[in-house]
């Protein structure tokens, strides 16, 4: 069964750093998604991309994050200058009709 | 504000027993409702998904309610197992749109003992 892969599955990195985290989403689907889970909280949304441009982006989405669909297959997120409030789990989601499907995660620590 | 309140936080329970966890939400107009289970350490994972009009939807051992009404939801689970032990997440989409933009609630953590 086609899912979301994400990659990598843990990064450590500087306060200050740049981080680019990547996503597979399933081939067909045409909405993706990118949200965040701070450890103990709840799954916020971050942003919303749609036909190679941004269809919605929360508060939290500021001037440090950028998405990017390079190419037909990948979707990334990056964070430019990573602050130690930005340590979280980051899931990827891509869409069919009314179902979102997750990917497993990317595990941000920053430092 | 668009809210979406889970409880309890946190149940145990015995292996082959039911329960029901439930879920109040604030968004209105809403396009669907949906649970998840979550996983420790993994993305969530869609188990029923309703839209408002309606009010029951079953997944094998999962059963979902809604009650448009009065803005709340349930998810009961048959017959546990250990299986079942994560976090159960009631999700809303927002307002109607292409963005698809989900609103979670905070979880219900559910652990199943022998």
């Amino acid at each position: 069964e086609p899912e979301v892969t994400q990659t990598p599955s843990h990064q450590v990195t500087q306060m200050g750093q740049e981080v680019i985290l990547r996503c597979v989403p399933i081939s067909n689907h045409l909405y993706f998604y990118w949200y965040r889970q701070i450890l103990g909280q709840k799954v916020e949304f971050l942003v919303s991309f749609y036909n190679n441009e941004i269809s919605e982006k929360s508060e939290i989405f500021d001037d440090q994050f950028s998405v990017e669909r390079p190419d037909g297959s990948n979707f990334t997120l990056k964070i430019r200058s990573t602050k130690l409030e930005d340590s979280a789990m980051y899931f990827c989601a891509s869409r069919q009709e009314e179902t979102q499907y997750f990917g497993p995660g990317t595990r941000l620590l920053v430092l | 504000k668009n809210q979406v309140e889970q409880s309890p936080q946190s149940l145990i329970i015995l292996e082959g027993k039911n329960c029901t966890l439930q879920c109040n939400y604030t968004v209105s107009p809403f396009s669907n409702l949906r649970w998840y289970k979550q996983d420790t350490g993994r993305g969530p994972v869609s188990l029923t998904i309703m839209t408002f009009s309606e009010n029951t939807k079953s997944n094998g051992r999962y059963t979902a309610t809604l009650d448009a009404d009065t803005k709340q939801s349930s998810l009961h689970i048959t017959a546990s197992q250990l299986s079942d032990s994560a976090s159960y997440i009631c999700v809303v989409s927002a307002p109607p749109g292409n963005t698809g933009k989900l609103i979670f609630g905070q979880g219900t953590t559910l652990q199943v003992k022998p």
